[in-house]
C-alpha cells in the first residue's frame, strides 16, 4: 500500500527565501505524481504534474523534481511571496487511478 | 486547461434532508471522476470512484446509501448525501482526470453544514 510523507507540517519563511518542500513514497511503482496547493476553504489547484518518465518539472517559480529510486519529491519555490501562503499537497498514482495524497504542508510566508 | 466546475459551494440543510452536489467537466469528457472528503486541516479522503454509465466503487466504510453517487453522462457526475445528520458536514471535493489522462483536476470544493 502506498504511503506518502510531507515533513514538516508547516512552515514559516521570511519573504523572499528559497524554499523546499519534501515529499516521500513508498512504492516506486508510480505513475504520475502532481504537486497541488490548497487555499483554506478552496479546492485544490494543480501546480506541477511528473509522469513517471520525467525527472521534473518547471512552472514559474515553481520546481518539481521526481526521484522515483529513492521515492522522493521536492518542490522548489523560489523568491517565496506573502501570497504562496497556502497548503502544499503531494499525490501520487497508481495502477489503480486513485490518488494518493500526502497530509499537505501549510506554508505561510510571512511579509 | 481541463476546468471541473462543482456547485454549489455552501450548503446548509436540516438534518433528514438529502443534498445533491454537481460536478461537471467544463472542456473534456470524464469517465471516471473521483469523490472526496475533508475533515478539517486532515488531507483528502476517497470517498467513492464514479464511472460513466456504471455503478460507483465505494471505498471501504464509506456507506453506498448513504452516498449516493450518479454519473449519467461523460460530463456529469452527483454526489447526494442522503437523510444527512451533523456528523456529515465537512467539506466535498470531486475531481477528474484529465482529457490526456496524465493529471487530476479539482473541483472547488462544496462546503456542507448539516443543522
Amino acid at each position: 500500500k502506498q504511503e506518502v510523507t510531507q515533513i514538516p507540517a508547516a512552515l514559516s519563511v521570511p519573504e523572499g527565501e528559497n524554499l523546499v518542500l519534501n515529499c516521500s513514497f513508498t512504492d516506486s511503482a508510480i505513475y504520475n505524481l502532481q504537486w497541488f496547493r490548497q487555499d483554506p476553504g478552496k479546492g485544490l489547484t494543480s501546480l506541477l504534474l511528473i509522469q513517471s518518465s520525467q525527472r521534473e518539472q518547471t512552472s514559474g517559480r515553481l520546481n518539481a523534481s521526481l526521484d522515483k529510486s529513492s521515492g522522493r519529491s521536492t518542490l522548489y519555490i523560489a523568491a517565496s511571496q506573502p501570497g504562496d501562503s497556502a497548503t502544499y499537497l503531494c499525490a501520487l498514482s497508481g495502477a489503480n487511478s486513485k490518488l494518493t495524497f500526502g497530509k499537505g504542508i501549510t506554508l505561510s510566508v510571512r511579509p | 486547461g481541463a476546468v471541473v466546475s462543482q456547485h454549489p459551494s455552501r450548503v446548509i440543510c436540516k438534518s433528514g434532508t438529502s443534498v445533491k452536489i454537481e460536478c461537471r467537466s467544463l472542456d473534456f469528457q470524464a469517465t471516471t471522476m473521483f469523490w472526496y472528503r475533508q475533515f478539517p486541516k486532515k488531507s483528502l479522503m476517497l470517498m467513492a470512484t464514479s464511472n460513466e454509465g456504471s455503478k460507483a466503487t465505494y471505498e471501504q466504510g464509506v456507506e453506498k446509501d448513504k452516498f449516493l453517487i450518479n454519473h449519467a453522462s461523460l460530463t456529469l457526475s452527483t454526489l447526494t448525501v442522503t437523510s444527512a445528520h451533523p456528523e456529515d458536514s465537512s467539506f466535498y471535493i470531486c475531481s477528474a482526470r484529465d482529457s490526456q489522462g496524465y493529471g487530476y483536476t479539482f473541483g472547488s470544493g462544496t462546503r456542507l453544514t448539516v443543522v
